[in-house]
């Protein structure tokens, strides 16, 4: 089974502070993914790596960076925490490829006070 | 960009009855169309999916239906159970060199005992 770990499942920071997720997956895949999943407003996409050290901005990225320094892990940096960025991260990873199935962490609630 | 919409945002059906979710999405350049369900807890998991080329495919008690002309596809689950009360979310993909899946609002689905 493919299996997709996130480092933390709640985190509480403050406002200003440097917040680092982690995201591993155990399956080989090329392609990893973070979203942010708000009421109302789904799963929205905030950047995306299809090989290591290669990104690409999602829908939202705005206040984001990730890194990829190594195929199965990504990582997502908010490099000044805000309020408005308090929400549930997920991670996923899938293969390359028109027909493909993305397995999700199971979250981060992160809440920045 | 692609843009899905999804209906209802909450629908709540006796044990036993069946369950309708549409969506509609903006681009027709898009050929792939999986529904994802997650669990409380839990990240979304892929429950089934359909490509453009086909009109209708079904897995147990879920189906899914597509019509490319008016741009639109629904997931029906039949014969409801407890388990089946979750968040769904519907998803699109643009095309063939784009890793990008986008997602749906999400409904809650429960389902009375």
């Amino acid at each position: 089974d493919v299996k997709v770990t996130q480092s933390s499942r709640y985190l509480v920071k403050r406002t200003g502070e440097k917040v680092f997720l982690e995201c591993v997956q155990d399956m080989d895949h090329e392609n990893m993914f973070w979203y942010r999943q708000d009421p109302g407003l789904g799963l929205r996409l905030i950047y995306f790596s299809y090989d290591v050290k290669m990104k690409e901005k999602g829908d939202i990225p705005e206040g984001y960076s990730v890194s990829r320094e190594k195929k199965e892990r990504f990582s997502l940096i908010l490099e000044s925490a805000s309020t408005n960025q308090t929400s549930m991260y997920l991670c996923a990873s899938s293969l390359p490829g028109p027909v493909y199935e993305q397995y999700f962490g199971p979250g981060t609630r992160l809440t920045v006070t | 960009g692609e843009n899905v919409e999804q209906h209802p945002s909450t629908l709540s059906v006796q044990e036993g009855d069946s369950a309708v979710i549409k969506c509609t999405y903006s681009d027709s350049a898009s050929n792939y169309f999986p529904w994802y369900k997650q669990e409380l807890g839990k990240g979304p998991q892929l429950i089934i999916d359909i490509r453009s080329n086909v009109g209708e495919k079904k897995d147990q008690r879920i189906a899914v239906t597509l019509n490319k002309t008016a741009k639109h596809f629904s997931l029906h689950i039949t014969e409801t159970q407890p388990e089946d009360s979750a968040v769904y979310f519907c998803a699109a993909k643009e095309d063939f060199g784009n890793e990008k899946l986008t997602f749906g609002t999400g409904t809650r689905l429960t389902i009375i005992p």
